[in-house]
């Protein structure tokens, strides 16, 4: 399967703490991508790091990706009941029939406390 | 403001009925493509877009149809052929076929059997 598998499939933390989720991949990618999916709405893009890279920020974002280990990680620093959702990795590809497609995981769903 | 915008939000469909679920962007955007997601998995690709008057099958096209003749519009039919046609239904559009680019998405129409 060309898809990602994220883990855990579900996190609950109280406001202010970290949240890591991971996301783990079988084939060569050429981009791993992170989006964000609230209860019943479409999906955000947050954060794209390309397999020539180890590390991304974003505000309260950090994404780690190991090409040798075949996996990455979306970090969340001092959380807030507002980023309550599902987070998806996403890969790609970029050869032959997969050019342009992106293969989805099953997403962590995430709860922050308040 | 820019976006993609799915109607209707909640569709009810009759056995043996053929239904049309509406996507059109005002990004400007080459490609398109439609997922289905069912509770706990991911998105799954239904059919997808690069170009105008141009489309190709995702892994489960089996019971849909698509037209692309705008470049702002990619209607999806979920026809009678499709057994088990209740999820949530995504569109999504991307500036070109790279997969580089993030994808933006609308939020969804959900479809549940009558």
């Amino acid at each position: 399967s060309q898809q990602g598998e994220e883990d855990p499939q579900a996190l609950s933390i109280q406001e202010g703490e970290n949240a890591t989720m991971n996301c783990s991949y079988k084939t060569s990618i050429n981009n791993l991508q992170w989006y964000r999916q609230n209860s019943g709405r479409g999906l955000v893009h947050l954060i794209l790091i390309r397999s020539n890279e180890r590390e991304k920020h974003s505000g309260r974002l950090r994404v780690t990706l190991d090409t040798s280990k075949k996996s990455s990680s979306l970090l969340i620093t001092a959380s807030r009941a507002a980023d309550t959702a599902s987070y998806f990795c996403a890969t790609a590809y970029d050869r032959g029939s997969t050019l342009g497609r992106l293969y989805f995981g099953r997403g962590t769903q995430l709860t922050v406390w308040p | 403001d820019g976006g993609i915008t799915q109607s209707p939000k909640y569709l009810f469909r009759k056995e043996g009925q053929n239904v049309t679920l509406s996507c059109e962007q005002n990004l400007n955007h080459d490609a398109m493509y439609w997922y289905r997601q069912d509770p706990g998995q991911g998105l799954r690709l239904i059919y997808y877009s690069q170009i105008v008057n141009d489309f190709q099958k995702g892994d489960i096209a089996e019971g849909y149809s698509v037209s692309r003749e705008k470049k702002e519009s990619f209607p999806l039919t979920v026809t009678s052929a499709q057994k088990n046609p209740t999820a949530f239904y995504l569109c999504a559009s991307s500036p070109g076929t790279g997969s580089h680019q993030p994808q933006h998405f609308g939020d969804g129409t959900r479809l549940s059997i009558l």
